[in-house]
Order: C-alpha cells, then sequence, then structure tokens
C-alpha cells in the first residue's frame, strides 16, 4: 500500500518556465512533509518542508504548497533552471519530524535550455 | 560540520554470497540512524533504523540485518544474498528534527 504517491513519474518543462512537481497521501496522521533532490549516483538532499500548521512554504525559486483537505502536496520551481534538472522526492512523516520518512517514487524533471 | 559516508559506491555480489555494507557520520554524536533502500522503480524503502548503539528496528522482514556497534557506525549485512536484494541502498542520519541527511549510496547488484 503506497502511502505517498507521485503519479508522474517524468516532467519536462523550459527553462525560466514553472515547474510543478505533485504529490498525493493517503495517511491522514502525517503532519510533515518534505521534498528531497536527487542527482544520478548521489544521495538524495533536502530541498524544502511544510508543517501540516502551514499551507505555503517558500525558499527562494521554491515553495510548497500543502491542501490537507485534498491530502495534496505540491513544489512548485519558478523560475525552472537546467541545473534543477534531477528526481524529486516526496516524503511524508508521521512523527512531526524526519524520523521514519515515507517517500513516493519521485518525478524526474528535465529543465530544456 | 556533519559529514556521512557510506561505501562501496558499487557492488556486484553473486546469489548466496554475504553482504557487508557500511555506514558512518562525522561531526555528531547520538545521531537517529537509517538504512534505507530504493528497487528498480520504486520510491524509498526504509529497512532499519536506530536511535542508539545495539538498538537496531526492522521496519520490513527481509534477508538483510543492521547493526550499530558504534555510535556513529551502522551496517548492513546479508549472510545469504538474494537477487531481490539487488538496489540502491542508502544510509541516512538526523538528530534533533533536522531533515534527513543521506549518504551518496551503494548500488547493489545480485547476480
Amino acid at each position: 500500500d503506497q502511502q505517498v504517491k507521485q503519479n508522474s513519474p517524468s516532467l519536462s518543462v523550459q527553462e525560466g518556465r514553472i515547474s510543478i512537481l505533485n504529490c498525493d497521501y493517503t495517511n491522514s496522521m502525517f503532519d510533515y512533509f518534505l521534498w528531497y533532490k536527487k542527482y544520478p549516483a548521489e544521495g538524495p538532499t533536502f530541498l524544502i518542508s511544510i508543517s501540516s500548521i502551514k499551507d505555503k512554504n517558500e525558499d527562494g525559486r521554491f515553495t510548497v504548497f500543502l491542501n490537507k483537505s485534498a491530502k495534496h502536496l505540491s513544489l512548485h520551481i519558478v523560475p525552472s533552471q537546467p541545473g534543477d534538472s534531477a528526481v524529486y522526492f516526496c516524503a511524508a512523516s508521521a512523527l512531526g519530524g524526519s524520523e521514519k520518512l515515507v517517500f513516493g517514487k519521485g518525478t524526474k524533471l528535465t529543465v530544456n535550455p | 560540520s556533519q559529514t556521512i559516508h557510506q561505501w562501496p559506491a558499487t557492488l556486484v555480489q553473486p546469489v548466496g554470497s554475504p553482504l557487508s555494507l557500511e555506514c558512518t557520520v562525522e561531526g555528531t554524536s547520538n545521531p537517529n540512524l537509517y538504512w534505507y533502500r530504493q528497487a528498480a522503480g520504486r520510491g524509498l524503502q526504509l529497512l532499519f533504523y536506530s536511535v542508539g548503539i545495539g538498538q537496531i528496528s526492522s521496519e520490513v522482514p527481509q534477508n538483510l540485518s543492521a547493526s550499530r556497534p558504534q555510535d556513529r557506525q551502522f551496517i548492513l549485512s546479508s549472510k545469504k544474498l538474494l537477487l531481490s536484494d539487488s538496489g540502491f541502498y542508502l544510509c541516512a542520519w538526523t538528530q534533533n528534527n533536522s531533515p534527513l541527511h543521506f549518504g551518496n549510496g551503494t548500488r547493489l547488484t545480485v547476480t
């Protein structure tokens, strides 16, 4: 049973445009959500997080939106850059932090120059 | 600053052979340590986590085991590898609700 779902395995956007990566979850106990970015042959690196008490968190070009009623979150990257090309993982925890994270399968983002 | 080391980067092992992957963390003490695996076409799956020396919790039944002989050392082992053990193995640490920090992973291919 997949508790965190990233239904788009890949996404391609033009440089300078917005990238929107989506994530759905089924466990209503999840209260902390994170996005990780992964380059080939490297481990994932933390990008941005959001607590369930918020509906938006912004960090530079990256914004995460949380819709608790829909059990949906999204990551917006504006403007997209070629260096953003990577696999993006959505993760969730029911423990208020990074303990025992549940990850989605990832979405491969390609930003074309 | 804290760093996490994981080795080897790649490994090819025959079915039935033993496995030992090692992970060490520097620059912190008493971290929570994790082993994750990414199998082909799947997300990152939590295998084991540890909150202290000798304390191991297993998340899924499997052919693998983990040990934490020292505070900042986490080892993933198997006595006899199966084909289904192939995947990308990631060690990670966290402390005081910091985001999970990952090592660079080991690509294991069981032939």
